[in-house]
């Protein structure tokens, strides 16, 4: 069975401060990489996604990530995060031979201080 | 595009009691998914419909818990016999076959006392 590992539970960055959240998956097909982000209050928004191609994708408000096949890893980035990137953030996996479940991560939580 | 809505937002029950949810997929959305979350965790597939047809069902789904799509557009979940082991966010998503992009609703909060 597809796992998938964030290895941060809780990260606390000031503004201007760059991020980087691991995401790695226990899968060795095909597969769809997805980041989705969950704002306080609100639900779950996609952030952005992998299917095939170039293997660094950009995403909304400034974030990317880097599909790494040979990692079995899709990070997600940002250069530089603001107060309103407080969230939570979620790594979901679908493998291709795994129906149309997504299997998420445990989540990352992160405060970005003003 | 109104996004998927969920019904009732929060839910709350004593042990033993039936309830049922509600999901409206963003239209012309053909695929629909329900996921439970429970705090600290990410979202647990428990299954998934394309148009009327339940294709996939989770371990996680037990025989308390039943979803229908009827008509290939909205969904309810139901679960009987309510445990306080139940108490979650009930997710509703949903996808084009094209794009297989699922799109999440605000959730149902149960909690079962």
């Amino acid at each position: 069975a597809q796992s998938v590992s964030q290895h941060n539970h809780h990260v606390i960055l000031s503004e201007a401060a760059s991020l980087e959240l691991g995401c790695n998956y226990s899968y060795g097909g095909t597969v769809n990489l997805f980041w989705y982000v969950q704002y306080p209050g609100q639900h779950l928004q996609l952030l952005l996604k992998y299917f095939s191609g170039d293997p660094l994708v950009k995403g909304i408000k400034g974030f990317e990530a880097e599909f790494i096949k040979s990692k079995f890893s899709f990070n997600l980035r940002k250069p530089s995060v603001q107060w309103s990137d407080t969230a939570e953030y979620f790594c979901a996996v679908n493998a291709n031979n795994a129906g149309n479940m997504l299997t998420f991560g445990g989540g990352t939580r992160l405060m970005v201080k003003p | 595009d109104t996004g998927v809505s969920q019904d009732p937002r929060h839910k709350i029950t004593k042990r033993g009691q039936n309830v049922t949810f509600r999901c409206d997929p963003i239209s012309e959305h053909n695929r629909l998914y329900w996921y439970r979350q429970t705090l600290g965790q990410g979202p647990e597939f428990l299954t998934y419909f394309q148009n009327e047809a339940q294709l996939e069902k989770s371990r996680l789904l037990s025989d308390r818990f039943s979803a229908e799509r009827p008509k290939g557009s909205f969904s309810t979940l139901e679960i009987q016999r309510t445990e306080q082991g139940d108490s979650a966010m009930y997710l509703c998503a949903s996808s084009t076959q094209l794009t297989d992009t699922q799109y999440f609703g605000p959730g149902t909060r149960l909690t079962v006392l």
